[in-house]
């Protein structure tokens, strides 16, 4: 069984910080992972991919993978509250299909 | 960029009822499309992979003679959703995938269809 966990939180910070939400995964055979923003009633829209050990940077966005402790991790500099929403992380075999987990509820106060 | 459409984006309708969904991708060609259903607070749970001509490929536990999905084209996917009960009620969410086997193997979502059964 696949599986994806994250903390439901909400997670709540203050405009200007740093939030940083976290996931683990099951599957060792994963190749590549996803992070996704949902904005309540709306779809997911694509944040970022990464594939590779280590820190890949995209803005005020850094995703960060260890496949040898199975986590990945998001972080959001400058937080606005614009980026209040659930974050889903994903994760996928190559040829196969995405697995989600139940999403970080996240919260930027002004 | 690549922009997926779905129709309608919510649909309202008896117990006992048939309601079709489309998905359609505009600017490109979809081999592969997606259905999930996402429940209030839950996961975006996969329902089935439909790649264009040929029968879709259902998630265990979904059942297909009541998730008909037909992808007839590189560009529209339809899930009609048969004899629908209250239970069915949920938000129902196509992507789209253009080539498979990259790392990014990006797919791209629509807008989602909020179903309710009454």
């Amino acid at each position: 069984q696949k599986e994806v966990e994250q903390n439901s939180g909400p997670l709540s910070v203050p405009e200007g910080a740093i939030a940083s939400l976290n996931c683990t995964y099951s599957d060792r055979g994963s190749q590549s992972f996803f992070w996704y923003r949902q904005y309540s009633g709306k779809s997911p829209e694509l944040i970022m991919f990464i594939y590779s050990n280590g820190d890949k940077e995209d803005g005020r966005f850094t995703a960060q993978l260890n496949k040898a402790s199975q986590y990945v991790s998001l972080l959001i500099r400058d937080s606005q509250p614009s980026d209040s929403a659930t974050y889903l992380c994903a994760v996928k075999r190559r040829y196969s299909t995405l697995t989600f987990g139940k999403g970080t509820m996240l919260l930027v106060s002004p | 960029g690549a922009v997926v459409s779905q129709h309608p984006s919510w649909v309202i309708c008896k117990s006992g009822t048939s309601v079709k969904i489309e998905c359609r991708s505009l600017d490109f060609q979809a081999t592969t499309m997606f259905w999930y259903r996402q429940f209030p607070k839950q996961s975006l749970m996969l329902m089935a992979t439909s790649n264009e001509g040929s029968k879709a490929t259902y998630e265990q536990g979904v059942e297909k003679d009541k998730f008909l999905i037909n992808h007839a084209s590189l560009t529209l996917s339809t899930l009609t959703v048969t004899s629908a009960h209250p239970e069915d009620s949920s938000f129902y969410i196509c992507s789209a995938r253009e080539i498979a086997g990259g790392p990014a193997d990006e797919q791209f979502f629509g807008p989602g269809t909020r179903l309710t059964v009454l």
